[in-house]
């Protein structure tokens, strides 16, 4: 597509159930990044996938949070055991270049999760 | 570590007006720094960009933004806002050099704008 693309734009979910979140990069884009925006809040950085390297998971809040990139391109976040304080709208983004001086990031609309 | 302020949580302006969104950072040397735009149901979008050089940069959509050393400040402005404007106004820092990839989001200035 056009631009990165994110499903499911809405879930709602009990807590302790377990969901994942997909993220469709813009064709090419090697980076690939995960946001978290809490109600209030800035955005809060969890993983960073560049290419084949080993991605940058010092940003995930607890061990109940997880990511993989497949075959350089989609991405899953997964997160285990929902807790109420994981409802945020979670932010995908993609770049073409792994810097940030010499590419621009992509996000897309994001996912809102709700944690009843 | 880094930090990002954006003082005004909500700003109303009249269409026609001028608009100036505030930011402040905190770190160490000169960073690399963003202002983003989010409209309602839609992703971030850039607006423009600093890494150095000259402190005016003029981004999309007729805005602009300064930076001030001296008071480590990266404020966005617009000389006559329009109705399309009305959106959530993000700062962002980044550590300047190579290979740097992370960016610091301030919580954000909703702008609502009056007809």
């Amino acid at each position: 597509g056009a631009g990165v693309s994110q499903s499911p734009s809405n879930k709602v979910t009990e807590k302790g159930k377990d969901v994942e979140l997909r993220c469709d990069p813009i064709s090419g884009h090697t980076a690939l990044y995960w946001y978290r925006q809490s109600l209030g809040q800035g955005l809060e950085f969890l993983i960073y996938f560049q290419g084949n390297s080993a991605p940058d998971k010092s940003g995930l809040p607890s061990d109940r949070f997880s990511a993989e990139r497949t075959g350089g391109s989609v991405s899953t976040l997964t997160i285990q055991r929902t807790q109420q304080e994981d409802s945020a709208v979670y932010l995908c983004a993609s770049s073409f270049s792994p810097g940030l001086n010499t590419g621009e990031l992509f996000f897309g609309e994001g996912s809102r999760l709700t944690v009843l | 570590a880094q930090s990002v302020t954006q003082p005004d949580i909500h700003i109303t302006v009249s269409e026609g007006a001028s608009l100036e969104l505030r930011c402040n950072y905190s770190y160490g040397a000169t960073p690399y720094l963003f202002w983003y735009v989010q409209s309602p149901g839609q992703g971030l979008q850039l607006l423009l960009k600093y890494f150095s050089g000259d402190t005016l940069v003029q981004g999309i959509k007729g805005f602009e933004a300064e930076f001030k050393r001296s008071q480590s400040s990266f404020n966005l402005r617009k000389p006559s806002v329009h109705w399309s404007d009305a959106a959530e106004y993000f700062c962002a820092v980044g550590a300047p050099g190579a290979g740097s990839y992370q960016l610091t989001f301030g919580k954000g200035t909703k702008l609502s704008v009056i007809p």
